[in-house]
């Protein structure tokens, strides 16, 4: 059964850091491509990054620069590193598996960590 | 950069068939797809690639996309059903592009 575990979430003041882990169990992260998409309180879906099964990242522009998208193969883990965090980034962060490469479908999605960015 | 658009709010009575629309330059192009959001849960995949179903989505779940225009249909209204609704495609740069969201209520 695939599942995907959210952790690393919680309170951080602004211009902190903070590292996001997503733990993946039922397949190999390192086969599918994985994204991070957020949600602010009571708004929509937000696409944030996009690790590929061959390794490349792809950021969407408001977090570029800021945010690295990375995996660890051995613990069959994702991992989102924020940095220089603002009020605008407080939102749940989902990870989600592509269902097949390149179609850009998420057929799995973790239960999400919630990153409040207050003072 | 490449813009979604849904109602806000779509409302349909139990057993009638509601149609949630999202609009996009020359979206027919490419896939799109949608998800089913409840409150407090993670989004569901509930169709892909313009019109297909997961395995465990209900045969009144459908979907189209034409031109400009990709619609999720939901035949039977049920109400379970009501939820938060996004559609989904891709840019240029194959960046992830979601919908606004649609509300969908039964009453």
């Amino acid at each position: 059964e695939v599942q995907l575990v959210e952790s690393g979430g919680g309170l951080i003041q602004p211009g902190g850091s903070l590292r996001l882990s997503c733990a993946a169990s039922g397949f190999t992260v390192s086969s599918n491509s994985m994204s991070w998409v957020r949600q602010a309180p009571g708004k929509g879906l937000e696409w944030v990054s996009v690790l590929y099964s061959g390794g490349s990242t792809k950021y969407a522009d408001s977090v570029k620069g800021r945010f690295t998208m990375s995996r660890d193969n051995s613990k069959n883990t994702v991992y989102l590193q924020m940095k220089s965090l603002r009020a605008e980034d407080t939102a749940v962060y989902y990870c989600a598996r592509e269902a097949v490469a390149g179609t850009k479908e998420f057929d799995y999605w973790g239960q999400g960590t919630l990153v409040t960015v207050s003072s | 950069s490449y813009e979604l658009t849904q109602p806000p709010s779509v409302s349909v009575s139990p057993g009638q068939t509601a149609s949630i629309t999202c609009s996009g330059d020359k979206l027919g192009d490419k896939f799109a797809c949608w998800y089913q959001q409840k409150p407090g849960q993670s989004p569901v995949l509930v169709i892909y690639q313009d019109s297909k179903r997961p395995s465990g989505i209900p045969e009144r779940f459908s979907g189209s996309n034409s031109g400009n225009t990709a619609t999720l249909t939901i035949s039977g209204t049920q109400a379970m059903d009501e939820a938060d609704y996004y559609c989904q495609a891709w840019d240029s740069s194959s960046h992830v592009v979601f919908g606004g969201g649609t509300k969908l209520t039964v009453l």
